[in-house]
């Protein structure tokens, strides 16, 4: 069975750009969240996403932004990039969006930004 | 309680050798921890969970332990074996929210 699979693995873009992220979540799995990993330290979280419709969202500005299709897949929109925005970004899965069940992470994409 | 910190403890060990890692979580309201291990370059990828009303949890080779009175977590590894080289991070949640918030991390070094 796949994992979560995230595109592209790896990106390079410059400052003022604008990206986007896609995330497949594991078949069956609903809900879908975001975070991002600044090297050397944990990931952040930034969204989550169920039955298309956000559920949370971390303490991040507007410029990022995000989606959830029919299939349950998803996007992560960064407008107007800093050099700050590089980073790790992750996408987990998880089959429901309330209870303590487990999130699978995908291999996350590699963002720099020069 | 957002994760912190730039420098990541490390923890060098032998191989074959008991690994203990430790964790402090920061919301007394948290219900929900779990343990995961990253490699270089992937993601997070899922050891053992253990809910708030469970104090041990035992899986294969791992065991966590959760104490609820000094909010503090910790990571067990039985016979340490080179591929448990990695980066570990607790992360917590609060009622089922999915929304986790992940400890500093600490490397794992097992010295042959």
């Amino acid at each position: 069975d796949a994992g979560v699979t995230q595109s592209p693995t790896h990106l390079i873009k410059t400052r003022g750009q604008q990206v986007t992220l896609r995330c497949s979540p594991i078949s069956g799995h609903k809900s879908v969240s975001w975070y991002q990993q600044v090297l050397g330290q944990g990931p952040q979280f930034i969204f989550q996403y169920y039955e298309k419709e956000e559920r949370g969202r971390g303490n991040f500005p507007d410029r990022f932004s995000a989606r959830q299709f029919p299939n349950y897949s998803s996007e992560l929109n960064v407008n107007a990039l800093l050099l700050g925005d590089s980073a790790l970004y992750l996408c987990a899965s998880s089959f429901t969006v309330t209870g303590n069940t487990e999130a699978f992470f995908g291999q996350g994409t590699r963002l720099t930004v020069v | 309680g957002e994760s912190v910190g730039l420098h990541l403890p490390t923890l060098s060990v032998q191989e074959g050798d008991n690994s203990i890692i430790n964790c402090a979580y920061s919301n007394s309201a948290s219900d929900y921890f779990i343990w995961y291990k990253q490699e270089s370059g992937k993601g997070p990828q899922f050891i053992i969970d253990i809910r708030s009303n469970m104090d041990k949890r035992q899986g294969q080779r791992v065991t966590v332990l959760l104490n609820k009175t000094v909010k503090h977590l910790s990571l067990q590894i039985a016979a340490t074996q080179p591929g448990d080289s990695a980066v570990y991070f607790c992360a917590e949640s609060f009622q089922g929210a999915q929304k986790l918030v992940f400890g500093q991390g600490t490397r794992l070094t097992i010295n042959p």
